[in-house]
């Protein structure tokens, strides 16, 4: 079965530039999150969907930041215009949801997409 | 806010030895526990988890305790085995929250 699959592995920008990253969860899970993770710490959530529904957003910076799921399989990510402070790591993760809320399982990774802007 | 806290950034142990990660946690309404490892330019891969009914859950060379009035969890893994140098992250988990992360332990074992 294949796992979470991310694109780009890299990206190089100069700053102001946008980027997108994509997303392909395992098949048949529910809910994606996308994770920002910088150096030296532990993945923060930036934006959690259950099916096509972004159902916790609280920690995306949306004057910049755009996410999509449509049909609530693959998702997107949006940085316009990236800023130096963006360079990291953005993981994107799903899970089977139980229904009862947030999930209550193991969350499976992407290899991530690290970004570095210039 | 951190809400759950690994305060030890890096661990060495000599191949055979026990391990021990230790993490932290601040929010009582965590009810579900896990650890993550993380090799080098990979994605987290689950490890072991444990509810907040139980106290010890083990996992062949891997046993997570809970202690849950000190809001306080540990990853013991016995022998250590070079393979498992890796980062490995605590993460909880409340029923109307999402998964929150520490900021990672680096183990090293040495052979």
């Amino acid at each position: 079965e294949a796992g979470v699959v991310q694109s780009p592995r890299y990206k190089i920008i100069e700053k102001k530039q946008p980027v997108a990253f994509w997303c392909n969860p395992i098949s048949g899970h529910n809910t994606l999150y996308w994770y920002l993770q910088n150096l030296g710490q532990g993945p923060e959530l930036l934006i959690r969907y259950e099916n096509e529904e972004a159902v916790d957003d609280s920690q995306l910076p949306k004057d910049r930041f755009s996410a999509e799921r449509l049909k609530g399989v693959d998702s997107t990510l949006k940085i316009q215009p990236a800023e130096l402070g963006d360079s990291a790591v953005y993981l994107c993760a799903s899970s089977l949801n139980n229904g009862q809320g947030a999930n209550t399982g193991e969350l499976f990774f992407g290899e991530g997409s690290r970004l570095t802007v210039l | 806010d951190q809400q759950v806290k690994q305060n030890s950034p890096s661990l060495s142990v000599q191949e055979g030895r026990i391990s021990i990660l230790n993490c932290d946690y601040t929010n009582s309404m965590f009810d579900y526990f896990l650890w993550y490892k993380k090799y080098p330019a990979e994605g987290p891969t689950f490890l072991i988890s444990i509810s907040s009914i139980k106290d010890k859950n083990e996992d062949g060379r891997f046993t997570v305790f809970l202690n849950k009035s000190a809001k306080h969890l540990s990853l013991h893994i016995v022998p250590s085995q070079p393979g498992d140098s890796a980062v490995y992250f605590c993460a909880a988990s409340a029923w109307d929250n999402d998964m929150r992360f520490g900021a990672g332990t680096r183990l090293t074992v040495k052979p």
